[in-house]
Parts: C-alpha cells; sequence; structure tokens
C-alpha cells in the first residue's frame, strides 16, 4: 500500500542539527513533488519546505531559509530534511507528504516525527 | 497570521450540517484550486477535498467543498462525533509561489 514513513526525530540542541528522512513504497516516488510540513504543539500546519519530483525545484519557508535543505533519493525512495542552525522555534512534528503535482495538493501523509530543540 | 482565512471554532449538534470558511485572496484562492484536510486528534492530517470539490475515495458523501471568488467552503453533513476534528484549507499561492494553510477550524459535536 501506498505509505511514508518519517524517522530522525529526536531532541536537538539550540545551533546543532538534526536529519530527517522519509520513506516511500507503494509508489513510484520519483514521479511526485515532496513537502515537509510541521506543527507546532497547538498549532496549526505549515509547509516548511517542498522539492519537485526530480529534485530541481525547491521552495523555503522564510522561517527555515537558510537554515534547512530539502533533498531526494529516488533510487533509495527517500526524501531528507536536513535541518541545521536549529531554533527553539523549530519544535514540531514534522510530516512528510506526497504532492499530485507542485503546490497542487497532498494526497499521501506519513504519520510525523517529532522534533524537540532544548537545551 | 496565516494567508487564509478559517474561524477558530464551530460546533453544531449530532446529525446537523455545518459549514467552515476559508477566506483568502485573488493571489490565492481566487485563482488556484482548494484542498481540504481533517487532522483527527494525535493523528496526521488526511485529504479530504481536493479541486474546491472533489472527494477522494473512500471519503463519504457527507462532505463537500465549493468554491466562489476568494473564498471556499467545507460543508458536513449529518455530522457525527467521529467528525470532531480540526479541518485546514489549503491552496497555492501564486504571490509567494508556496503553498499556504488555512489557520485551522476546530470542530465539536456537541
Amino acid at each position: 500500500q501506498v505509505q511514508l514513513v518519517e524517522s530522525g526525530g529526536g531532541v536537538g540542541q539550540p545551533g546543532r542539527s538534526l536529519r530527517l528522512s522519509c520513506a516511500a513504497s507503494g509508489f513510484i516516488f520519483s514521479n511526485y513533488a515532496m513537502h515537509w510540513v510541521r506543527q507546532a504543539p497547538g498549532k496549526g500546519l505549515e509547509c516548511v519546505t517542498v522539492i519537485s519530483y526530480d529534485g530541481k525545484n525547491e521552495y523555503y519557508a522564510d522561517s527555515v531559509k537558510g537554515r534547512f535543505t530539502i533533498s531526494r533519493d529516488n533510487s533509495k525512495n527517500t526524501l531528507y530534511l536536513q535541518m541545521n542552525s536549529l531554533r527553539a522555534e523549530d519544535t514540531a512534528v514534522y510530516y512528510c507528504a506526497r504532492d499530485r503535482g507542485y503546490n497542487y495538493y497532498m494526497d499521501v501523509w506519513g504519520k510525523g516525527t517529532t522534533v524537540t530543540v532544548s537545551s | 497570521q496565516s494567508v487564509l482565512t478559517q474561524p477558530p471554532s464551530v460546533s453544531a449538534a449530532p446529525g446537523q450540517k455545518v459549514t467552515i470558511s476559508c477566506s483568502g485572496s485573488s493571489s490565492n484562492i481566487g485563482n488556484n484550486y482548494v484542498s481540504w484536510y481533517q487532522q483527527l486528534p494525535g493523528t496526521a492530517p488526511k485529504l479530504l477535498i481536493y479541486d474546491n470539490n472533489k472527494r477522494p475515495s473512500g471519503i463519504p458523501d457527507r462532505f463537500s467543498g465549493s468554491k466562489s471568488g476568494t473564498s471556499a467552503t467545507l460543508g458536513i453533513t449529518g455530522l457525527q462525533t467521529g467528525d470532531e476534528a480540526d479541518y485546514y484549507c489549503g491552496t497555492r499561492d501564486s504571490s509567494l509561489s508556496a503553498w499556504v494553510f488555512g489557520g485551522g477550524t476546530k470542530l465539536t459535536v456537541l
């Protein structure tokens, strides 16, 4: 079945780094753009970054620009989020989601991985 | 402050109908398709409506979507306690070249 499974979350210190992964299965990963969407505790959804199906186009929210990097390995059916210079406000559940186009709509979501930034 | 504006909360009795609004501008809702997402407590969001008014397979026809100008509406009929969730609208913003979500609406079924 179509599935996305995030991993790599945990506790990170302010200023340090974490790398999230999202393993895709059940569909042709290389055909789809992918998002990372986060949700801070008690808050709404925020799309932090998206990458096109071929990795040639990316977008970053201002809140993470210059600190986070999205990438993908289509040979491994895996999406990544490199999170550098972590801040307390990056504390959230991070979801990966499949896009049916590019910023079209998100039809498949993972269950999320929790990132807590704390000293 | 979200680009798309939703009411923070709505409520209705079981069996009744409720609507949730999502207001935007010409750079987002006015010229792009709207989708809606349901987030049950403690779970990941789930696609409910896409292309303004289409339902993915498995979504009951109690859920409907519409769009007029720069606003969109999610309708839910025959409310059930299992519909208690947060609901988010989303669309592309052409000016930002980005995906935007509404702030979310918490539905309470009294």
